[in-house]
Formats: C-alpha cells, structure tokens, sequence
C-alpha cells in the first residue's frame, strides 16, 4: 500500500497569502495519478485536482497541482477567505488499492 | 447535474451488520462508465475507502475490509447498497458514497454523507 504523507499538519496563513502543501507518497505514483480534496467543517470533501495538475470542473484558477513520482504540490496563488480547510490528497495509481494523506489544515493566522 | 445522497441508521450496535443505501439523481447507474464508491471518515481522521461497483456490475474492495463488506446496485431504483457485518466501535464514521467515472478513481461528486455510531 502506498503512504501519502501530507506536510505540515498545520499552515496558519493569511488572506492574500500564498499557500503550498506537500504530499509525499512512499512509493512512486504512477502515470501521476494523485488528486487533492477540500474539505470544510461538517461537508463532504470537494475534488479539487486530478492527474497532479487538471483542475476539476469549476474549481477556480488560483488552485494549481504540481508534482511527479512521489512529491506533489497544491497551491492556492492568493488565498480568500472561503479557501481555510482541511486539504487532503490521494493516489489511485496503484487502484484498487487507492489511499488518502492525513491531510492539512489551513488555517487564518 | 449527477447528486448522491446516503441513508441507513445513525446508531448500530457491536456485532449488528450495517447496510447503506446511496441514492443517485441525474444519471442512471446503468449508463456506461457510472461508477460509485463509499468512503469513510471516523471523527477528525482520514479518508478511506471502501468499495466500487461499476455500471457493469464489476466490483472492487479495499482489502483489509473485503471479508466484512458487501457492495450491489439496483439500477431500477438508481441505488447502491452496502452491507458492512460484525461491527466494532471503530467503524464510528461518517460514511460517503461517490461517483467515480470508468478507469478513474478520483471521486466527484459526494453525497452529504451520513453519520454512523456503533455504541451498546
């Protein structure tokens, strides 16, 4: 089973600010087939990026993904106030045998 | 515009078998390439997922639960059902179904999900 090991467990920022988190898996991904999710209290989380890099239907611009192998990257170019979550990524390169990061809160300094 | 929405009991007790129903609107689960899968997510913690089952009735499950789920569809009713037997305290989640398209297995959408407690 591929780990996703998601960095820092915590990112206190503020609104405007730029945003980088790291999700680190213990194997490589194949065909980079890792997405990101946003989630925010008592939701359901919400498809941000698949394949690495493809944002989802409706997801805006300033959310971009980057990453190969086994180091990937979500940024939020300047962060607005409805973007302060818990983000979680996950691999499906090895499907069925897919799995979740633990996640990271994004939090208003 | 595909929704899912999930219903089953909110309080199960240990030993008892859990079954969830996910109901979809907007699509038939009988079109090609319609998949759904269920999630789950214990209070506070991580993702993980469960099962799939694909518009041709192809099924797949996690590993570590396969002995303990069962997965199945009724397309006349747009439902996808899952059955979870022996549960502990543990398996306390909220528990989410999601559409997966063939091939992929990036979720979108989820239902609400549906908050299960296994408690005496």
């Amino acid at each position: 089973e591929i780990v996703l090991t998601q960095s820092p467990g915590t990112l206190s920022l503020s609104p405007g600010e730029r945003a980088t988190l790291s999700c680190r898996a213990s194997q490589s991904v194949s065909s980079s087939y890792l997405a990101w999710y946003q989630q925010k209290p008592g939701q359901a989380p919400r498809l941000l990026i698949y394949g690495a890099s493809s944002r989802a239907t409706g997801i805006p611009d300033r959310f971009s993904g980057s990453g190969s192998g086994t180091d990937f990257t979500l940024t939020i170019s300047r962060l607005e106030p409805e973007d302060f979550a818990v983000y979680y990524c996950q691999q499906y390169g090895s499907s069925p045998a897919i799995s979740f990061g633990q996640g990271t809160r994004l939090e208003i300094k | 515009q595909v929704t899912l929405r999930e219903s089953g009991p909110a309080l199960v007790k240990p030993t008892q078998t859990l079954t969830l129903t996910c109901t979809v609107s907007g699509v038939s689960l009988g079109t090609s390439a319609m998949c759904v899968s269920w999630l789950r997510q214990p209070p506070g913690k991580a993702l993980e997922w469960l099962a799939r089952i694909d518009w041709d009735d192809e099924k797949y499950y996690n590993t570590s639960l396969k002995t303990r789920l069962t997965i199945s569809k009724d397309t006349s009713k747009n439902q996808v059902v899952l059955t979870m037997t022996n549960l502990d305290p543990m398996d306390t989640a909220t528990y989410y179904c999601a559409r997966a398209a063939a091939r992929q297995w990036w979720f979108d959408p989820w239902g609400q999900g549906t908050l299960v407690t296994v408690s005496s």
